[in-house]
């Protein structure tokens, strides 16, 4: 199956700081999305997004499919941001294949 | 509220018993995903379906069964129940089988085996 990978593992900010989060997959996908699993375990999507940039607030995606990559971008992050962030993609079939996630944590 | 409800939130039960989670899809949604997740193997597809048919498996074990009745509800059975089981499930619904669809997902059933 498609590899995905995600960088960092573990990022600490500062409310007011700007961040960016890397998903590298493995081979070429259709489907590419973005979750946030907010620390009561809720799992919340914030992008579908296979190809091109989103904006949606303070975030922000872009997926370069022909370099296999993708980009979450958070500015003046929150203490709300706090979570870990998923990347995923659809593997063979129809189903999401997960990446192992990046935590977040923003102090005040 | 996603619109997947999945009841209940949380389950204890002891080793050996069988236990049954439900997910309601989003309204208009026709597939249905199983996940777990656990401290060790992250989030893990179990299952698929679309329209009351099974689509595809993943790493489901044998102790496991699911289905999607007629009116698009899903039901994850899980007997034989071990400590390893322990775990958070997930149900997802999207518009249609296929690669061009967002996915939503329920709260999850935060199960523990004791």
């Amino acid at each position: 199956g498609i590899q995905v990978e995600q960088s960092p593992p573990d990022l600490i900010l500062q409310e007011g700081a700007n961040s960016t989060l890397r998903c590298n997959f493995s081979d070429s996908v259709n489907n590419l999305q973005w979750f946030h699993q907010n620390p009561w375990g809720q799992l919340i999507n914030l992008f579908y997004i296979p190809s091109g940039t989103k904006q949606n607030g303070r975030l922000s995606a872009t997926t370069v499919a022909t370099e296999r990559y993708s980009l979450l971008y958070i500015s003046s992050s929150q203490t709300t941001d706090s979570g870990v962030y998923f990347c995923a993609v659809v593997d063979s079939g129809y189903a999401l294949n997960f990446g192992k996630g990046t935590s977040l944590l923003v102090t005040p | 509220d996603s619109g997947v409800t999945q009841t209940p939130k949380h389950l204890i039960t002891a080793t050996g018993q069988r236990v049954t989670l439900r997910c309601s899809p989003r309204s208009g949604d026709l597939s249905v995903y199983w996940y777990q997740q656990s401290l060790d193997q992250g989030l893990q597809f179990l299952i698929q379906y679309y329209n009351g048919e099974e689509r595809a498996k993943g790493n489901i074990l044998e102790r496991f069964s699911a289905q999607q009745f007629p009116d698009l509800h899903s039901e994850l059975n899980l007997s034989s129940l071990e400590l390893g089981d322990s775990a958070l499930y997930f149900c997802a619904s999207s518009v249609a089988m296929g690669a061009n669809y967002g996915y939503t997902f329920g709260s999850g059933t935060r199960l523990t085996v004791v």
